[in-house]
């Protein structure tokens, strides 16, 4: 099985901030790579697939990038809307694997 | 727009099978994956497993000789069943499309049901 390991696992910012959150494969899935957000009670959303593409409706400043086994989702200014928990996520090969999320509060 | 809409029974007993189904409003099931995904409380996301549309399917390996997955297109539905099941199976359950990626790989998820919490307890 190909582990997702996310880092940090959580973090405190403030809006407006630059928010950085990394996503490392245990072995290259090339860009099969996607990013989902998630609300307490909800089911997640996505945000970016193929590693750096982003859903029709999503706010532009989300992005995504990287390639191999490390990627990494950027929030360009955090907005009240924003303090969610994020998932990355592999479709490289079965068994299809997500990360253990990274909870976004506020500092 | 594609929704789906998940239903079942909340409790489920020990060693019984959990049966869900999943309704596509919106559309149709042609040209896609059709998956489950499960969370337990305070946990992370788990795949259990997809089918096609043209009925090939795909489990987790870690559920594999319990899952069934199937698809009844004339209903625009597609059901899970997981037997024997234990308190590790109670989780918030998800249905959610799955794309067909570049070269006839997969997706991402890109619609999902609303949660569906299963408990198992007697």
């Amino acid at each position: 099985d190909i582990q997702m390991t996310q880092s940090p696992s959580s973090l405190s910012a403030s809006l407006g901030d630059r928010v950085t959150i990394t996503c490392r494969a245990s072995q290259s899935i090339s860009t099969y790579l996607s990013w989902y957000q998630q609300k307490p009670g909800k089911a997640p959303k996505l945000l970016i697939y193929t590693a750096s593409t982003l859903q029709s409706g999503v706010p532009s400043r989300f992005s995504g990038s990287g390639s191999g086994t490390d990627f990494t989702l950027t929030i360009g200014s955090l907005q009240p809307e924003d303090f969610a928990t994020y998932f990355c996520q592999q479709s490289y090969s079965a068994p299809l694997t997500f990360g253990g999320g990274t909870k976004v509060d506020m500092k | 727009q594609v929704q789906l809409q998940e239903s079942g029974p909340g409790l489920v007993k020990p060693s019984e099978t959990l049966s869900l189904t999943c309704t596509v409003s919106g559309g149709s099931t042609s040209n896609y994956y059709w998956s489950w995904i499960r969370q337990p409380p305070g946990k992370g996301l788990e795949w259990v497993g997809h089918i096609l549309y043209s009925g090939g399917t795909n489990y987790n390996p870690s559920l594999k000789s319990r899952v069934t997955i199937s698809l009844a297109t004339s209903k625009n539905q597609f059901s899970l069943k997981l037997t024997s099941v234990t308190a590790a199976d109670t989780a918030v359950y998800y249905c959610a499309r799955l794309g067909i990626g570049d070269r006839g790989g997969w997706g991402a998820f890109d619609i999902w049901g609303q949660e569906t919490m299963v408990t198992v307890s007697s």
